[in-house]
């Protein structure tokens, strides 16, 4: 499969401050996705990125508070703006990779995100 | 839409147990079914996956999954855990045809040496 990476990994960051995490595919992906995952809980979708339009994004995520780029086929950025601690979280990207017919969807390492 | 629930938040076993991790999921159509393991320190990582065919599924590891559309069950499986299988397990689902993938909340296994 494709190998995805996210920068940063970590970050610290001050309440109404705003962080923008990329995530780069080392080959073309149609469907790009952000999830977050809160401490101790699962994994919720908050958009999905295709190159050429804008993102659609899940219930209770909207556009101005997580807006998110999707400038080629190979690379995507999610911003977090006007942080409060709510948004520490674990933010992960991933990717659909067509095998033999079949989609299935791979993840980057995650950046773990604190806000204080 | 679909949910997943998994039974069992943690759980503990010595090495050499035999391993049944529960997930049911609702959805009144075809779905795909797909474990993840997430070891400590690392990123999410695909451990097996069902689509159609045969509902017994293998992954790595010695891991399987066994789909039962009956009881709307793909309980993950391993005959005899190790330490280094001591992560957390997340059961996810998409209806076919769509790629949105719902999570359960995760089973954290721990593994005694």
């Amino acid at each position: 499969s494709a190998v995805i990476s996210q920068k940063p990994s970590r970050d610290i960051c001050q309440r109404g401050t705003s962080l923008t995490i990329q995530c780069q595919v080392d080959s073309q992906v149609t469907m790009m996705f952000w999830y977050r995952q809160q401490p101790g809980q699962s994994l919720t979708l908050i958009a999905t990125a295709n190159q050429g339009s804008e993102a659609t994004y899940e219930s209770g995520f909207v556009i101005d508070k997580f807006p998110i780029s999707r400038p080629n086929l190979t690379f995507s950025t999610l911003t977090v703006s006007n942080m409060s601690p709510e948004d520490s979280s674990i933010y992960l990207c991933s990717f659909i990779q067509e095998i033999f017919g079949t989609d299935t969807q791979y993840f980057g390492p995650g950046t773990r995100l604190t806000v204080l | 839409a679909q949910s997943v629930s998994q039974h069992n938040h943690h759980v503990i076993l010595s090495e050499a147990a035999s391993l049944e991790l529960g997930c049911n999921y609702s959805y009144g159509g075809t779905v795909n079914l797909f474990w993840y393991v997430q070891y400590p320190g690392q990123h999410l990582q695909l451990l097996l996956k069902y689509f159609s065919g045969d509902p017994l599924v293998k992954g790595i590891k010695g891991f399987e999954a066994e789909f039962i559309k009956s009881k709307f069950s793909f309980n993950l499986r391993k005959p005899s855990v190790q330490w280094s299988d001591t992560a957390e397990y997340f059961c996810a689902v998409n209806a076919r045809g769509y790629s949105t993938l719902t999570f359960g909340k995760g089973t954290m296994l721990l593994v005694s040496p």
